[in-house]
């Protein structure tokens, strides 16, 4: 069965500095999709950003971004200029099928 | 655009009652919906995976008759918790897909809070 695995239970950063989560998965697929998720207080699933096993290029929207190494099946998040609304608990999650989640990262940013 | 909707947000109910909820897809045909549950301070667990006319597909562990889904229509899933026990407490949380199940990124709902007495 596939993993996630998320390793940092809690993050903190500035506002306006930069935060990287962390994410690494187990699959023996070629073909799937990962994810991050934002839940914020209201529980409300949203997602952030989505990225193809298949595409070499890392996935980008606005402030987000991620680093996907294939081949170390790591997938990490980077939010850039972080904002006090960028506080939540963010999950990382795969996709082949159904959608596996990790155990989630809490983020807290500092004013 | 992808508006998933969920009813009752909350709700409390006595031991051995049960009760439904109901998953809309607001502005999209949902092939495939999910059911998550998710305790405090945890990650979404996978309870079941239904696609529109068919029986859902239940996860390990994940008791089928007490846990009842029907995705009796391309906007509409419903999950059943018959009944109930202060166990079942939880935030039970739905998703849908537009396309094939492998493809389609999912689009949540806002959650439905059961709390059992």
């Amino acid at each position: 069965a596939q993993t996630v695995t998320q390793s940092q239970p809690e993050m903190s950063v500035q506002e306006a500095e930069t935060v990287t989560l962390s994410c690494t998965y187990d699959t023996s697929e070629s073909d799937y999709y990962l994810f991050w998720y934002k839940q914020p207080p209201s529980r409300q699933m949203i997602l952030v950003i989505r990225q193809e096993a298949y595409k070499q290029q890392n996935a980008t929207e606005n402030r987000f971004s991620v680093n996907f190494q294939k081949a170390a099946k790591s997938f990490s998040l980077k939010i850039s200029d972080s904002q006090l609304g960028d506080a939540a608990m963010y999950f990382c999650a795969y996709k082949d099928g159904d959608m596996r989640f990790g155990a989630g990262t809490r983020l807290t940013v500092k004013p | 655009g992808a508006v998933v909707s969920q009813h009752p947000s909350r709700v409390i109910c006595k031991s051995g009652t049960s009760v439904k909820i109901e998953c809309r897809s607001l502005d999209f045909q949902a092939t495939t919906m999910f059911w998550y549950r998710q305790f405090p301070k945890q990650s979404l667990m996978l309870m079941a995976t239904s696609n529109e006319g068919s029986k859902a597909t239940y996860e390990q562990g994940v008791e089928k008759d007490k846990f009842l889904i029907n995705h009796a229509s391309l906007t509409l899933s419903t999950l059943t918790v018959t009944s109930a026990h202060p166990e079942d407490s939880s935030f039970y949380i739905c998703s849908a897909s537009q396309g094939p199940i492998f493809q389609e990124t999912q689009y949540f709902g806002p959650g439905t809070r059961l709390l059992v007495l």
